[in-house]
């Protein structure tokens, strides 16, 4: 998986708790995505980052928060979660060269929200 | 929308057979990207076109590009059941992230 680590792989958790999941990279790539992956929607972006400190919206970030103070390191954080919020949870990465955005993915997380 | 959309949604061959799987977007790109998901994994990039080439070949892949019409199809020839995944095509639009479909579901008999 192009050295990119998520944790935990799985994750049950409460309505109304705060849960954060990480994704680690040994690449060094400037841009790091959170996707959400739900049966018939695909795959969603949630948020993404471009540099350390530098993040931007996607297609479905309410409920989500994201910080990246390291270039290895993207969080995302769910403040309260919901129900809706079970999903697996996929990290991307990119060089974004010469204005490519190929990505490579991490293994999931999987999260059930009770 | 940038992103693109795969046609059709399942598609079930069997072993040695070809598979092709469409893809269509609405914006001009860059590149158009293709990856596979296996069950309960990551995607996998599989291939890049770029805007100015028409055709491209890696192994088994045939991927065309028409950059008129906005569409481009990923050719899988003599297909094996190790190919059992969801296909998904990105139109990379040069905006940072890349927005995916709900992919196209291959399912090789042995």
């Amino acid at each position: 998986d192009a050295g990119i680590t998520q944790s935990p792989r799985h994750k049950v958790t409460e309505t109304g708790t705060p849960v954060t999941l990480r994704c680690h990279q040994t690449e060094n790539h400037r841009y790091m995505y959170w996707y959400r992956q739900d049966p018939g929607h695909g795959l969603r972006l949630i948020h993404y980052s471009y540099g350390v400190k530098d993040t931007d919206k996607g297609e479905v970030s309410d409920g989500y928060s994201v910080s990246r103070s390291k270039t290895e390191d993207f969080l995302l954080t769910l403040e309260s979660a919901t129900s809706s919020q079970t999903s697996v949870y996929f990290c991307a990465i990119s060089e974004g060269l010469q204005g490519s955005y190929e990505q490579y993915f991490g293994p999931g997380t999987r999260l059930t929200v009770t | 929308s940038q992103q693109g959309e795969e046609d059709p949604q399942a598609l079930s061959i069997q072993e040695g057979e070809n598979a092709t799987m469409n893809c269509s977007y609405k914006t001009s790109i860059n590149n158009l990207q293709w990856y596979r998901q296996n069950s309960g994994r990551g995607l996998v990039h599989l291939i890049l076109i770029r805007s100015n080439e028409r055709e491209k070949h890696s192994g088994r892949l045939r991927v065309t590009l028409d950059t008129s019409k906005k569409s481009s199809s990923l050719l899988i020839t003599a297909s094996r059941a190790a190919d059992t995944a969801s296909y998904f095509c990105a139109p990379d639009t040069g905006r940072r992230a890349l927005t995916f479909g709900s992919g196209t579901r291959l399912q090789v008999q042995p």
